[in-house]
């Protein structure tokens, strides 16, 4: 079936620091990437889309400037975290359309603590 | 703004029995439907999809939809304790791929052996 692959899985940074996490799909084209952002005993909350070949999408709320996202290729799209604070610890997940029309592949997920 | 409400729980169950989970949402104009199992630490994994009215059966789970009352269901049979997880629905508004997906909040479902 499809994968996508995400990685690290998980990431302890220092506060100030900036963190890059790489979602790849293993077996199919993704043209698209949804980057999801959870909580603890949250639901996932959609934060940008990625397309390839054009500029990232964000959701109100989401400071672009501080989650910079690219999407090199119908393979990758990452997700670099930058001047990270305490508050953006969270569990980060990334999901691609297909490669059916309606389903989705989700990654592994990344636990990012900053301390 | 889109909205998926579903009843955080948790729900308990005894083993072998039906668990019930349901979710409303906001949208009318929402086509396709979700129900995803995510354990502890974990990211979700797909259960089951739905899209027109009426039911769906796969295995020991069954979605219902009804798009009047724009709400959603999902009946595990014969729970088991490894049925134990937090079920987040989904919902996503137009026909293709092009958009993310609105979760609710989930539901802990506890299956007691």
């Amino acid at each position: 079936g499809a994968v996508v692959s995400q990685h690290p899985s998980r990431v302890i940074c220092k506060s100030g620091t900036s963190v890059k996490i790489e979602c790849r799909s293993l077996d199919f084209q993704a043209t698209t990437m949804f980057w999801y952002r959870q909580f603890p005993k949250q639901s996932l909350m959609l934060m940008a889309t990625s397309n390839e070949g054009s500029k990232a999408t964000y959701e109100q709320g989401v400071e672009k400037d501080k989650f910079l996202i690219n999407h090199a290729s119908l393979t990758l799209s990452t997700l670099t975290v930058t001047s990270a604070h305490p508050e953006d610890s969270s569990f980060y997940i990334c999901s691609a359309p297909g490669p059916s029309n309606y389903g989705y592949t989700f990654g592994s997920g990344t636990r990012l603590t900053v301390v | 703004q889109k909205e998926v409400e579903q009843n955080s729980g948790p729900l308990s169950v005894p083993e072998g029995a039906i668990a019930s989970l349901n979710c409303t949402y906001s949208d009318r104009g929402s086509q396709s439907f979700f129900w995803y199992r995510q354990y502890s630490g974990k990211s979700p994994e797909l259960i089951m999809s739905i899209y027109s009215n009426g039911d769906k059966e796969d295995g020991r789970f069954t979605a219902q939809l009804n798009k009047a009352s724009q709400y959603v269901s999902l009946l595990i049979r014969d729970s088991q304790p490894s049925d134990s997880a937090t079920y987040l629905c989904a919902v996503r508004d137009s026909g293709g791929g092009a958009d993310g997906l609105t979760f609710g909040k989930g539901t802990h479902l506890i299956i007691q052996p």
